[in-house]
């Protein structure tokens, strides 16, 4: 059974950093590309964060990008989202998720990160 | 970067009623949308994929087409468990984008 297990949300202040984790269980994590989706409160879905399996590639939504920073660790079967440079506008829940034959098969709970003063 | 634009944006409906839900795109994007199904306090779910094919467990009422650059999401006979908020997203290219979303309540 595919689980995938985010952490590190937390409140921070603005300006601040924070590193979200995703630990996986349940699949070859070293075989599959793996997102980052967010949604802040009373707001829809957003993407913001690919990387491949293998690393070679990332992309990001430009809303985040320059700040965070997603890699991950295929020997750890951990996906990261370094998060830097806070702002209000990145309270949010945070999600990872995985493509099947289709994107986003498959979420993980998520974390919640709040930037307030 | 593509747009999605859902419509409408809330609606409610009847047990038993056929509901249709939309999603159209700022450009080209051939059969690369999905469909997810998102209830208060859980992860989303895939409903739709490749603009027509069912994700794995979905009941086989909800079904989704597509004509030009106008996509639906159809639930052929509504069931309470049915109220949610259904977001279309295009994955033809980066930044993936997601639509802003339709609120599906029951009368």
């Amino acid at each position: 059974e595919v689980q995938l297990v985010e952490s590190g949300g937390g409140l921070v202040k603005p300006g601040s950093s924070l590193k979200l984790s995703c630990v996986a269980s349940g699949f070859t994590f070293s075989s599959y590309g793996m997102h980052w989706i967010r949604q802040a409160p009373k707001k829809g879905l957003e993407w913001i964060a690919l990387i491949y399996y293998d690393s070679s590639n990332k992309y990001y939504a430009d809303s985040v990008k320059g700040r965070f920073t997603i890699s991950r660790d295929n020997s750890k079967n951990t996906l990261y989202l370094e998060m830097n440079s806070l702002r209000s506008e990145d309270t949010a829940m945070y999600y990872c998720a995985k493509d099947n034959n289709y994107p986003f098969a498959y979420w993980g709970q998520g974390t919640l990160v709040t930037v307030s003063s | 970067d593509i747009q999605l634009t859902q419509s409408p944006s809330s609606m409610s409906a009847s047990l038993g009623d056929r509901v249709s839900l939309t999603c159209q795109s700022s450009q080209g994007i051939g059969n690369y949308l999905s469909w997810y199904q998102h209830k208060p306090g859980k992860p989303p779910k895939p409903m739709i994929y490749y603009a027509t094919n069912l994700a794995d467990g979905v009941p086989s009422r909800f079904s989704g087409s597509r004509s030009g650059s106008d996509y639906s999401l159809t639930i052929s006979s509504l069931e309470s468990e049915d109220t949610a908020i259904y977001y279309c997203l295009q994955y033809d290219e980066y930044p993936l984008t997601f639509g802003s979303g339709t609120k599906l309540e029951i009368k």
